[in-house]
């Protein structure tokens, strides 16, 4: 079965510290992998998606960005981290076929504080 | 441009009887639904689907319901148990599906089932 993972839980930062969240999708090849941000009074955001190594597509403009280095794993970083990137971070993979094509199934989520 | 929207931030409901929760969207390309549940500090999980080639789709106590004409869905839960209580996201996708596949989702409704 697949299972996805996300870490760190939770992560306390400074304002203009550098930022990484890591995601790994196990028992599935070649997914498709988002991330998703939930901030305080709101939705979920979609932030970048990907569909194969390499290959980023971002959806807001932000001081975040992501790299896709294998195909089962998938980063979110920042160089210097705003107020505003407060959060909740919720990676999300789908598969392109079958009955897992249609539904997203996320991560545990990262919840991130900066201050 | 919120495109898929929750206009109800809250819910409350009591044991046993039904809670009805309502999503609209604005974009005609979306042609699935969904509808997740989030608890606090956890990652969304999928509950329900439904196409627009239907009006309704049902699971156990969960039913969904799709108005296309209206661009209105509504996610009934019969009986509402207190376990029931959490965040619940409505979601759409368009007619893209494989690599270009993506959420967009509202900003949710916090569901409360009063023992």
């Amino acid at each position: 079965s697949q299972t996805i993972h996300q870490w760190p839980a939770t992560l306390v930062q400074p304002v203009g510290s550098p930022l990484s969240l890591e995601c790994t999708v196990e028992g599935t090849s070649n997914p498709n992998l988002y991330w998703y941000r939930q901030a305080a009074g709101r939705g979920l955001q979609l932030l970048f998606y990907s569909v194969g190594i390499g290959q980023i597509s971002s959806e807001v403009p932000q001081n975040l960005s992501a790299s896709r280095p294998q195909d089962r794993q998938f980063i979110l970083s920042s160089k210097k981290l705003l107020l505003s990137d407060s959060g909740f971070y919720l990676c999300a993979w789908t598969g392109l076929a079958g009955a897992g094509a249609n539904v997203l199934t996320f991560g545990a989520g990262s919840r991130l504080t900066v201050l | 441009d919120q495109q898929v929207k929750q206009n109800s931030p809250s819910l409350s409901v009591q044991e046993g009887r039904i809670s009805i929760l309502n999503c609209d969207y604005t974009n005609s390309m979306f042609d699935y639904f969904l509808w997740y549940k989030k608890y606090p500090a956890e990652g969304p999980t999928f509950l329900i689907s439904i196409s627009s080639i239907k009006d309704k789709n049902e699971d156990g106590r969960f039913t969904v319901f799709l108005n296309k004409s209206a661009k209105h869905l509504s996610l009934h839960i019969v009986p509402s148990q207190p376990g029931d209580s959490a965040v619940y996201f409505c979601a759409a996708s368009g007619r893209s599906r494989g690599s270009n596949y993506k959420l967009t989702f509202g900003k949710g409704t916090l569901l409360t089932v009063n023992p």
